[in-house]
């Protein structure tokens, strides 16, 4: 079946370093990736997405790579802070034509001040 | 705040009890989920609902049974649940019914079972 995985469950920094989230999928079929973030006690909030026709995504200090090639996902965070630590899921399309959303296992971001 | 609202935030049932769950958007959307989330684990895909209609359950127990009151709504019904149903309960609502788009979630309600 499809699903999506996460290399490290866990991920510590220091304030104002740069953060990189892996991601696998194993859909070749995938053509919408999202990243979302996930607060304690909240609900998965959207970060960003990318759709397989662009190889890279840029937002507010947040940037998605995908490579098609490896069926892999990078989420790139510049400048963490604090406020940045969280759970971190990516997640791809599946289901019956495309109507569901699958999530990856997730890493939980921690950064220090 | 979210755009999703889920009520109640939490809940404290028992096995023999008959409760229900909600789940709120204005957005326009119209497709809806239901999702299951346990501690340190990604959201599972329960339920799917497109134009009102279920299109995608993913084998949930019967004693999990959802409702689409009208575009805007979704519920879903709970009888005989077990304590290894306890879980953190998400609601999310797309433009539909392709994905597309983002999901916007709410905030989910936090279930125990006793």
């Amino acid at each position: 079946g499809e699903s999506v995985g996460l290399h490290l469950p866990t991920l510590s920094v220091q304030e104002g370093d740069n953060s990189i989230i892996n991601c696998a999928y194993s859909n070749s079929a995938s053509d919408y990736f999202i990243w979302y973030k996930q607060e304690s006690g909240k609900g998965p909030q959207f970060i960003i997405d990318i759709r397989s026709n662009m190889d890279k995504r840029q937002g507010q200090r947040v940037t998605v790579l995908l490579n098609k090639t490896v069926k892999h996902l990078s989420l790139q965070i510049a400048a963490t802070q604090p406020g940045d630590s969280a759970v971190y899921f990516c997640a791809e399309i599946g289901g019956q034509a495309g109507t569901a959303l699958i999530f990856g296992k997730g890493t939980t971001l921690s950064v220090s001040s | 705040d979210t755009e999703v609202t889920q009520t109640p935030k939490h809940l404290v049932m028992g096995m023999t009890n008959k409760k229900s769950l909600k789940c709120e958007q204005h957005m326009g959307h119209r497709a809806m989920y239901w999702y299951k989330q346990k501690a340190k684990k990604p959201p599972e895909l329960m339920f799917v609902y497109s134009y009102e209609k279920l299109s995608i359950n993913e084998s949930v127990p019967s004693r999990f049974s959802p409702e689409c009151p009208n575009s805007s709504l979704l519920n879903l019904h709970l009888h005989a649940l077990q304590p290894e149903d306890s879980a953190l309960y998400l609601c999310a609502s797309s433009q539909g019914p392709r994905v597309n788009s983002p999901l916007h979630f709410g905030n989910g309600t936090r279930l125990t079972v006793t």
